[in-house]
């Protein structure tokens, strides 16, 4: 089944605690993206990467590592949490990042920073 | 730079009662555009999108959205809502190739 996997599901941290969430999936798309939902602002785009080794900045990028050393694979990294980065982070793909290609989302990671 | 706005937070209808969610954009040529679902604690899911021709658009799970250049908008509508439906409901517009830019999304619930 092709899909987008986020882990973890749910994550209750604490300031200033490096933590990483991994996203994989299995389609052999060579575009993805991460985005964080906040109430009322919909998603905006954290990172993205048009390929392996190549990522970019999106317009929240603050805060946020990525990496992309495998096609599969784009993990984003809180080096040091902090409370405003409490939210709801979407991992998306698709084949080229082309206009018009509708890109499938993970399930979503909801992020807790105390 | 693009932007889509969706004006109702939250809208309420009862069950099979007819639903549209109104969805705004601004940009100066054809936009691509599309309509996601969320359900709770699940992702996104692309309901259906629009790209050039035919202005009125089928979708999955019964919805269908019409595209008005004039008035900038890509509403989307359900002739008949089932409990089912109830979800978050996003409009996104496709800028420079890859980026959506999402609008704020509509909270739809449904009375029994």
């Amino acid at each position: 089944e092709a899909q987008v996997t986020q882990n973890p599901r749910y994550l209750i941290t604490v300031t200033g605690k490096k933590l990483t969430v991994t996203c994989s999936q299995n389609m052999n798309h060579e575009y993805m993206s991460w985005y964080r939902q906040d109430p009322g602002l919909g998603l905006r785009q954290i990172y993205y990467s048009m390929n392996v080794e190549v990522t970019d900045k999106g317009d929240v990028p603050e805060g946020y590592k990525v990496s992309r050393k495998e096609k599969r694979n784009f993990p984003l990294i809180l080096e040091s949490p902090s409370p405003n980065q409490t939210s709801l982070y979407f991992c998306a793909s698709s084949w080229t990042g082309g206009a018009g290609q509708p890109q499938h989302f993970g399930d979503g990671t909801r992020l807790s920073i105390l | 730079a693009q932007s889509v706005t969706q004006p109702d937070i939250h809208i309420t209808v009862s069950e099979g009662a007819s639903l549209e969610l109104r969805c705004n954009y601004s940009y100066g040529a054809t936009p691509y555009l599309f309509w996601y679902v969320q359900s709770p604690g699940q992702g996104l899911q692309l309901l259906l999108k629009y790209f050039s021709g035919d202005t009125l658009v089928q979708g999955i799970k019964g919805f269908e959205a019409e595209f008005k250049r004039s008035q900038s908008s890509f509403n989307l509508r359900k002739p008949s809502v089932h409990w089912s439906d109830a979800a978050e409901y996003f409009c996104a517009t496709q800028e420079y190739g890859h980026k959506l830019v999402f609008g704020a999304g509509t909270i739809l619930r449904v009375k029994s």
